[in-house]
């Protein structure tokens, strides 16, 4: 079965702080996509990052990188020198197939990230 | 180019009434997803539609929601009787291809919050 864990829940940091946000993710294909979404206060989705399953190379963009692990199916999220504004839930998701309808997205129940000045 | 644009933001309903709610896609896209979201929780999948075609609703309730994306004109997800039960925020979101078919991104909006007094 197809699921998406985020075991930290809330997590707290004061600002310049780096944090990290575990994801760990469960599937039988071989072929999938993994993304991280950003929700501010505001309430819209802001899609930050996806990573399909052949792609194991870390990737960093500014202050964010991701960590993609398939030995441990995880897909970890870092934030370097942490702001308030990055204050947020945070959503990991998988999408499995190629094609076809599977193509619908597997949230997990997202971190609540808060950043204290 | 506009992004994915959802109306209205905000919805109060009665017990009972019916809830509609609308989703233009960016231009361009014709695949289109609805989900759900609770409060405190991740977002759930509820059905993938095509331009006139549902291609999976495995994720709507049996009863008193149904979707459609008309070939002119934008998808509605209706909720016939809300109960509070229904009370959440509703996301659409839309891609070029489907987001099983490789790169392709889903692009959401800002969500309806509907809510069920």
């Amino acid at each position: 079965a197809q699921k998406v864990t985020q075991a930290q829940t809330e997590i707290s940091v004061v600002e310049k702080e780096d944090v990290t946000l575990d994801c760990v993710y469960e599937t039988r294909d071989t072929t999938y996509y993994l993304f991280w979404y950003k929700q501010p206060p505001s309430g819209e989705l802001v899609f930050l990052i996806r990573r399909n399953s052949f792609d194991e190379q870390n990737e960093i963009s500014g202050r964010y990188s991701w960590n993609f692990q398939k030995s441990t199916s995880s897909f970890n999220f870092t934030i370097t020198a942490s702001q308030v504004v990055d204050s947020a839930v945070y959503f990991c998701a998988l999408s499995e197939g190629y094609g076809g309808s599977q193509g619908n997205l597997i949230f997990g129940k997202g971190t609540k990230l808060s950043v204290k000045p | 180019n506009a992004g994915v644009m959802q109306n209205p933001r905000h919805l109060v309903r009665r017990r009972g009434q019916e809830a509609r709610l609308r989703c233009s896609p960016m231009k361009g896209h014709s695949h289109v997803y609805w989900y759900r979201q609770l409060p405190e929780e991740g977002l759930k999948f509820m059905v993938y539609l095509q331009k006139e075609n549902i291609i999976d609703e495995s994720g709507m309730p049996k009863e008193r929601f149904s979707a459609e994306f008309p070939k002119e004109g934008p998808s509605i997800l209706r909720i016939q009787q809300v109960v509070r039960g229904d009370s959440a925020a509703y996301f659409c979101a839309s891609s070029l291809l489907s987001q099983g078919a490789g790169n392709t991104e889903a692009f959401f909006g800002q969500g309806t919050r509907l809510t069920v007094v």
